[in-house]
């Protein structure tokens, strides 16, 4: 099985950065993506990382460390749209296929003024 | 371009009813997903299908059951609904080679009396 494990609430201020970690137990993993919510809204993907390393999307960053079941995606200037709910989200063993993610139980940004 | 429609999108029923949710792609995507979101819980997968005419268990599949005869159409049915139904329920549908990220419809929020 999967377990995953983030902040449940991270506030900040427009114009700063935010990293919102997180870390899994997993009995097969093949990588970590991260989805956006807003509220009363359908998640979106943001970023996904099948290997070590940082990769960017604009002002969003995701990093993955394999060895250290950890990872997080940094948003940098923030602006008051970034409000919203961040789930991360384990990519299981393909294998009989499927694509299947276990989702984090999420973490609600709050970008202040 | 519609992506994932859900229909209906709000639905209340009584305890005992039965009733199905219709999940439609438009971007001929080999699998399809349905999840339901609670509160303080994320998504979680109740079932699944990598291609037209076959579904998969996921991590909460009691009380329902799916079907998928068109490539574009996942439906999702609950036989007897009961209270511990109430939940917003997501499709999403991805591509089936590597990973895909997955596309998520606008949602079905149910109660159930």
């Amino acid at each position: 099985g999967q377990s995953l494990e983030q902040p449940s609430e991270v506030t900040a201020v427009e114009g700063a950065i935010v990293q919102i970690n997180c870390t899994y137990q997993t009995s097969g993993f093949y990588g970590l993506s991260w989805y956006q919510q807003h509220d009363g809204g359908a998640p979106t993907f943001l970023s996904y990382n099948g290997l070590d390393g940082l990769e960017e999307t604009g002002r969003f960053s995701s990093f993955l460390s394999r060895s250290d079941s950890y990872g997080y995606l940094l948003l940098q200037e923030l602006q008051m749209k970034d409000s919203a709910s961040y789930f991360c989200a384990v990519r299981e063993n393909p294998t009989g296929g499927g694509n299947k993610l276990t989702f984090g139980t999420g973490t609600q940004l709050k970008v202040e003024l | 371009n519609a992506g994932v429609t859900q229909t209906p999108k709000f639905r209340v029923l009584k305890t005992g009813q039965s009733m199905t949710l219709l999940c439609a792609q438009d971007m001929n995507h080999e699998y399809m997903y349905w999840y339901r979101q609670d509160p303080g819980m994320g998504l979680r997968l109740i079932h699944y299908s990598v291609g037209e005419g076959t579904t998969a268990k996921g991590e909460v599949p009691d009380g329902y059951n799916v079907s998928r005869l068109k490539k574009q159409n996942f439906l999702l049915g609950l036989e007897s609904a009961a209270p511990s139904q109430t939940s917003v329920y997501f499709c999403a549908s991805s591509r089936g080679q590597g990973h895909q990220p997955q596309h998520f419809g606008d949602g079905t929020r149910l109660s159930i009396l």
